[in-house]
């Protein structure tokens, strides 16, 4: 089983749409958790931290569920300058070896 | 204006070659890494360091070394090893341990 699992998509959407990704993961010691955004043939940019307790920023919001080991990023109204990959991201160990999902790709269309 | 910066841009080396890739940053980060990501594919972990002169194997370390004997500056070594290494290079630095990465723009490596 991948450490980090994410629907690859495509999402396609209208503009305005509220659209959600989920990510899970194996390992229940993780302890940081981020959502990236990556353009394409562009360097990954942190979009988000994401809390226990979930955390808004804008038209974004993140949630953790350690329980069930996901978290998620809910993007309301969609404008087309959101249409990227959206990476989900997690830290684990003494190390801090930060781990990638392959990422889910969003496209916004007018 | 402090960041983490990557060079070169675009690479192309010979089958045979050894190259070498520059990734320098000022922000004064304690961990750096290295990742390689292939087209439609997500990132996958080379070499990390926590610390000066101390660095950890990835999940894809073979073919490749690296150095830290600065804070600032974590160079990757693509050497003749590696079978296949047309890849998107990105190196990446954080503050510590369970913080977030900041990452250089990325280096593109082809062989010809």
């Amino acid at each position: 089983r991948k450490e980090v699992e994410q629907d690859p998509g495509p999402f396609n959407v209208p503009e305005g749409a509220t659209v959600a990704f989920n990510c899970t993961y194996s390992n229940s010691a993780s302890q940081s958790f981020f959502w990236y955004r990556q353009d394409c043939r562009k360097e990954p940019k942190l979009l988000m931290s994401v809390y226990s307790s979930g955390n808004e920023d804008g038209r974004f919001t993140a949630q953790l569920n350690r329980a069930s080991q996901y978290i998620s990023l809910l993007i309301r109204d969609s404008k087309l300058s959101d249409s990227a990959t959206y990476l989900c991201v997690l830290s684990t160990g003494g190390y801090n070896k930060l781990i990638f999902g392959a990422g889910t790709r969003l496209a916004v269309h007018p | 204006d402090g960041g983490i910066t990557q060079s070169p841009k675009y690479l192309f080396r010979k089958e045979g070659q050894n190259v070498t890739l520059s990734c320098e940053q000022n922000l004064n980060h304690d961990a750096m890494y290295w990742y390689r990501q292939d087209p439609g594919q997500g990132l996958r972990l080379i070499y990390y360091s926590q610390i000066v002169n101390d660095f950890q194997k990835g999940d894809i370390a073979e073919g490749y070394s690296v150095s830290r004997e600065k804070k600032e500056s974590f160079p990757l070594t693509v050497t003749s090893a590696q079978k296949n290494p047309t890849a998107f290079y990105l190196c990446a630095s954080s503050v510590g341990i369970n913080t977030e990465a900041f990452f250089g723009q990325g280096t593109r490596l082809t062989v010809v």
